[in-house]
């Protein structure tokens, strides 16, 4: 069950900057829960891309960047490139599922197409 | 290097079981969290386990009752045991080492398994 909103899709010439929303509520991103961000390229595994918020592991180029504010989180691409066309999702966790720190829940996913 | 390989995917008949299995190299499975998470065919993300380092398991509640999380510690091999499953269950299943390097973020995936459920 995805808890957390994206839009289904974005799009972008190459070189503009784009931005994906993931909104949440009071039981995951809004009670303090990380968010995390990871990019899907077609027929692979999900790939890490932003860690804690706003984080990258080491590799992931700095065009990327994330955010988070009350219950809501946004992840940035700025020089948007042809290898950037993926799905995006962000993660995080809720507290109205069971485990000590909540379960696991996926956002609905965004796919950014780039023109 | 840190791999995960996941086997024991395939064609299973609506009410049969199935045990999903991810091998490690590179890190300890019993010292991290893993979680597995699925993917029906063109829809996205779902978490679907996690079993703790301490051994706790949790379950998303599309699963509860039908799925048990659990690993062999000797083999370093996590598993995934599938009972009474249905058409929903289709998807590709991913492992993942949850909050590695990285606190409560999934760092490294295997390729997933399909796992298709019909009659």
């Amino acid at each position: 069950q995805s808890v957390l909103t994206q839009p289904p899709s974005v799009s972008g010439a190459p070189g503009q900057r784009v931005t994906i929303s993931c909104t949440g509520s009071s039981s995951n991103i809004g009670a303090g829960y990380d968010v995390h961000w990871y990019q899907q390229l077609p027929g692979t595994a999900p790939k890490l891309l932003i860690y804690g918020n706003s984080n990258r592991p080491s590799g992931v180029p700095d065009r990327f960047s994330g955010s988070k504010s009350g219950t809501s989180a946004s992840l940035a691409i700025t020089g948007l490139q042809a290898e950037d066309e993926a799905d995006y999702y962000c993660q995080s966790y809720d507290s109205s599922l069971s485990g000590s720190r909540g379960c696991g829940v996926f956002g609905t996913g965004t796919k950014v197409t780039v023109l | 290097e840190v791999q995960l390989v996941e086997t024991g995917g395939g064609l299973i008949q609506p009410g049969g079981s199935l045990r999903l299995s991810c091998a490690a190299s590179g890190f300890t499975v019993s010292s991290n969290y893993m979680s597995w998470v699925r993917q029906a065919p063109g829809k996205g993300l779902e978490w679907v386990s996690v079993i703790y380092s301490g051994g706790s398991t949790y379950y998303a509640d599309s699963v509860k009752g039908r799925f048990t999380i659990s690993r062999d510690n000797s083999k370093n091999t996590l598993y995934l045991q599938m009972n009474s499953l249905r058409a929903e269950d289709t998807a590709v299943y991913y492992c993942a080492r949850d909050g590695g390097d990285y606190p409560s973020a999934f760092d490294y995936w295997g390729q997933g398994t399909l796992v298709t459920v019909s009659s």
